[in-house]
């Protein structure tokens, strides 16, 4: 299967920062999610992005996948941003799960 | 509120047992997917159905199975339950050639 690694591993801002947070992935695939579990640990979909920008809000994803990455935008960070990311790359019919950016805010 | 509904939310339960885990989609979506997360493997696919269909396949134990209904809802087993089964399990739905996928909150199960 395809290897996720996703950076960096830990994070933490101060309220209003902006970030980029990566992701890398050995392998050509159909499509890429970007998901957010917050420290509730309710999952949310953020981005469905094969390739090109997406745009919601003070986020947005980027997917080149000619060159195998994928990257997300935090603008003006608040501390409802805390939480981990994800990104799936999906090969085949199959996701495959990095290990996540974990991401505090401090006020 | 995703819309999306699972039952329950905690479960204990013993070695060598099964359990049913059951999923509710939102409204008119008819692509369920389930998700096991755990401190050992992390976030992990699992099994996705469209329409009552298997759709796509991923790191879905022997052991486990599922399935979708009639009525779009979708039921997790997992039997012959051993330690390392111990983990949040989350289902996800999205709609007719929608990509989001919305999740439930999950249910958490323990084997002791």
């Amino acid at each position: 299967g395809i290897q996720v690694e996703q950076s960096p591993p830990d994070l933490i801002l101060q309220e209003g920062a902006n970030s980029t947070l990566r992701c890398n992935f050995s392998d050509s695939v159909n499509n890429l999610q970007w998901f957010h579990q917050n420290p509730w640990g309710q999952l949310i979909n953020l981005f469905y992005i094969p390739s090109g920008t997406k745009q919601n809000g003070r986020l947005s994803a980027t997917t080149v996948a000619t060159e195998r990455y994928s990257l997300l935008y935090i603008s003006s960070s608040q501390t409802t941003d805390s939480g981990v990311y994800f990104c799936a790359p999906l090969s085949g019919n199959q996701f495959y799960f990095g290990t996540g950016t974990s991401l505090t805010v401090i006020p | 509120d995703s819309g999306v509904t699972q039952t329950p939310k905690h479960l204990i339960t013993a070695t060598g047992q099964r359990v049913t885990l059951r999923c509710s989609p939102r409204s008119g979506d008819l692509s369920v997917y389930w998700y096991q997360q755990s401190l050992d493997q992390g976030l992990q696919f699992l099994i996705q159905y469209y329409n009552g269909e298997e759709r796509a396949k991923g790191n879905i134990l022997e052991r486990f199975s599922a399935q979708q209904f009639p009525d779009l809802h979708s039921e997790l087993n997992l039997s012959s339950l051993e330690l390392g089964d111990s983990a949040l399990y989350f289902c996800a739905s999205s709609g007719q050639g929608a990509d989001t996928q919305y999740f439930g909150p999950g249910t958490r199960l323990t084997v002791l």
